[in-house]
């Protein structure tokens, strides 16, 4: 069965940096793209990024463009969500899902939660 | 990137229908069939629950069913459970191949 482990959450202050991962089994990894979503406390889910099956192609939410950056080790099945400027409007519970090739996210983890406070 | 308008809560009685709608623009929502919905329960993981406007994937009651008109979708669930209480997003692809998401529509079976 597909499972997503997300892990790399914590406190961080602002300005600071921060890498999550996303480990994915039950599956054949390298064929799928995979996204990271994000949901702020108290508030709705917000897509971040999404890339590709093969790593190529890279698409960002306006909020992070410049800031965060999505890549993946298809050697290590995991896609990874590189943080860095981090702003305390960044504190949200992140989760990676699959790109389901039907313009869907068809699996999702538990998510990571990650705090930006001095 | 503006999110998809989706009312803040909908409710209705156990047995009845209700209908969800999420409105985006010809950017999105109106521009491919690529919309999806997902139920949300606090502190789980998100579930896929349609795709492509109309799908349902395997496992997923045909209680829930989507459609959409112009630059609206909308899911509707009928037949009412109490487990049905949750929070419903709808997200959409882009023409400027990003995704965006509905502020989120809450649930209750009253």
């Amino acid at each position: 069965q597909v499972q997503l482990v997300e892990s790399g959450g914590g406190v961080v202050q602002p300005g600071r940096s921060l890498r999550l991962s996303c480990a994915a089994s039950g599956y054949t990894f390298s064929t799928y793209g995979m996204h990271w979503v994000r949901q702020p406390p108290g508030k709705g889910l917000e897509w971040v990024a999404l890339i590709s099956d093969d790593g190529r192609k890279k698409y960002y939410a306006d909020s992070v463009r410049g800031r965060f950056t999505i890549s993946r080790d298809d050697s290590k099945n995991t896609v990874y969500l590189q943080m860095n400027s981090l702003r305390p409007e960044d504190r949200a519970v992140y989760y990676c899902a699959r790109d389901s090739r039907k313009w869907a996210l068809d699996y999702w983890g538990q998510g990571t939660l990650v705090t930006v406070s001095s | 990137q503006s999110a998809l308008t989706q009312p803040a809560s909908v409710s209705g009685s156990p047995g009845q229908s209700i209908t969800i709608s999420c409105t985006g623009t010809s950017s999105d929502v109106g521009a491919y069939n690529h919309v999806s919905w997902y139920q949300h329960y606090p502190g789980k993981a998100p579930k896929l629950m349609i795709f492509e406007v109309t799908n349902r994937p395997s496992g997923v009651p045909d209680r829930f069913s989507g459609s959409k008109s112009g630059n609206t979708a909308s899911l509707t669930i009928s037949g009412l459970r109490a487990e049905d209480e949750a929070a419903y997003y709808c997200t959409s692809y882009t023409t400027s191949g990003t995704w965006v998401f509905g502020g989120g529509a809450m649930l209750t079976v009253l």
